[in-house]
């Protein structure tokens, strides 16, 4: 199966900065990666789906100003979560998809917001 | 995207007794898959059942599905102490844009 590769695991920032979080898919070109959003003991909750070469789609509720998404090769996607605040503090996974639709996450970032 | 339904949330066993995981979905679905959560990790691939597939097996894993009532189970037999992690069950839709809809999830702990 594919290996994603995500960085970093844990940051820490200061309330009003931005955070930068990669993906990376690497034996794998992934036109499409899909970000999560975890909260502690809960499920994985969809933000957006990154697409290589052109605008992400975000699904509902998810503000793509706070979330920044930029896929610019088929083996990195970034997710900056901009002017950050402590209730962004949360898990952050990515994943690519397979086949038939099997997904292999990367390791995922946990994000604190002080 | 709607969330899945998983029961229990929490089930704690004895070592080598077996678990047992159920999952409940609302969509159509292409297949059905099962995956691994260790504390503060990404999530690990174990199985994936197709909706024209009734069961399927994997070393100590033993899935089941049933499509009539939009339902699955997980079995985990001989468990272990490493066995302890969450599990969550995910349905790819059949029109979902291979978008997965994850369960609620259930936090098994295998005491030794």
């Amino acid at each position: 199966g594919a290996v994603v590769s995500q960085h970093p695991s844990r940051v820490i920032c200061k309330s009003g900065t931005s955070v930068k979080i990669e993906c990376r898919s690497l034996d794998f070109q992934a036109t499409t990666m899909f970000w999560y959003r975890q909260f502690p003991k809960q499920s994985l909750m969809l933000m957006a789906t990154s697409n290589e070469g052109s605008k992400a789609t975000y699904e509902q509720g998810v503000e793509k100003d706070k979330f920044l998404i930029n896929h610019a090769s088929l083996t990195l996607s970034t997710l900056t979560v901009t002017s950050a605040h402590p209730e962004d503090s949360s898990f952050y996974i990515c994943s690519v998809t397979g086949d038939p639709t099997e997904a292999f996450f990367g390791q995922g970032t946990r994000l604190t917001v002080v | 995207s709607q969330q899945g339904e998983e029961d229990p949330q929490a089930l704690s066993i004895q070592e080598g007794e077996n678990a047992t995981m159920n999952c409940s979905y609302k969509t159509s679905i292409n297949n059905l898959q099962w995956y691994r959560q260790n504390s503060g990790r990404g999530l690990v691939h174990l199985i994936l059942i197709r909706s024209n597939e009734r069961e399927k097996h994997s070393g100590r894993l033993r899935v089941t599905l049933d499509t009539s009532k939009k339902s699955s189970s997980l079995l985990i037999t001989a468990s272990r102490a490493a066995d302890t992690a969450s599990y969550f069950c995910a349905t790819d839709p059949i029109q979902g844009a291979q978008k997965l809809v994850f369960g609620q999830g259930t936090r098994l702990t295998i005491n030794p």
